[in-house]
């Protein structure tokens, strides 16, 4: 199953509202988490089962779709959002990353 | 709290073996809730799920890689381990361990950079 994001690259300000979207190639139910990627870091779990806002994860985050289209909206942009955001598929194996949208600072 | 901790050289030569082991800390690999996996990310580029295993043995690689490719797990020692054979330049990359549960890919460690070069 490919993930192919939108877009691969983002420029915003601080108190924007950003939406990355995650397409499959075949549907996959809910079976789709988001990451965020900071510089020389590991990925941190956003958002699991396309909506699930993951523990400790701010609620400005969130997630929303079903089948093959998937979206992750951060309702009002803050200084340390600025990352990369990849989407993984969990329905089949192996279990594909999109390729990454980088956000970044206007 | 859940540590992992990828171990190994970070250097291997052209055509040789990569070896990675992932140390887990705070838990027990052996529970029957999680998989525990391995990602990669070669430099600048994004990432690269390449397989994962459930305490009893059971894999699940890459099709990609599934050639060169061996996960093993060890519950006596609370490890996992990665092996990545014929390796090239190509397979330069941060190799991560990660723990999947229900949610996805939730603990991670910090990754180790492994390069390829004679």
């Amino acid at each position: 199953i490919q993930l192919t994001q939108s877009p691969s690259s983002l420029s915003a300000s601080v108190g924007d509202r950003v939406t990355i979207t995650c397409r499959a190639s075949q549907g996959i139910s809910s079976y789709l988490a988001w990451y965020q990627q900071k510089p020389g870091k590991a990925p941190k779990l956003l958002i699991y089962a396309a909506s699930t806002l993951q523990s400790g994860v701010p609620s400005r985050f969130s997630g929303s779709g079903s089948g093959t289209d998937f979206t992750l909206t951060i309702s009002s942009l803050q200084p340390e959002d600025f990352a990369t955001y990849y989407c993984q598929q969990l329905n089949s194996y192996p279990h594909t990353f999109g390729q990454g949208t980088k956000l970044e600072i206007k | 709290q859940l540590q992992l901790q990828e171990s190994g050289p970070g250097l291997v030569k052209p055509s040789e073996t990569l070896s990675l082991t992932c140390t887990v800390s705070g838990g027990s690999i052996s529970s029957s809730s999680y998989y525990w996996g391995w990602i990669r990310q070669p430099p600048g580029k994004g990432l690269e799920w390449i397989g994962s295993i459930y305490y009893s043995g059971s894999t699940y690689y890459n099709p990609s890689l599934k050639s060169r490719v061996t996960i093993s797990v060890d519950t006596s020692k609370n490890q996992f381990s990665l092996k990545l054979s014929s390796v090239t330049a190509a397979d330069t990359a941060v190799y991560y361990c990660a723990r999947r549960s229900a949610a996805g890919n939730d603990y991670w460690g910090q990754g180790t950079l492994v390069t390829v070069s004679s």
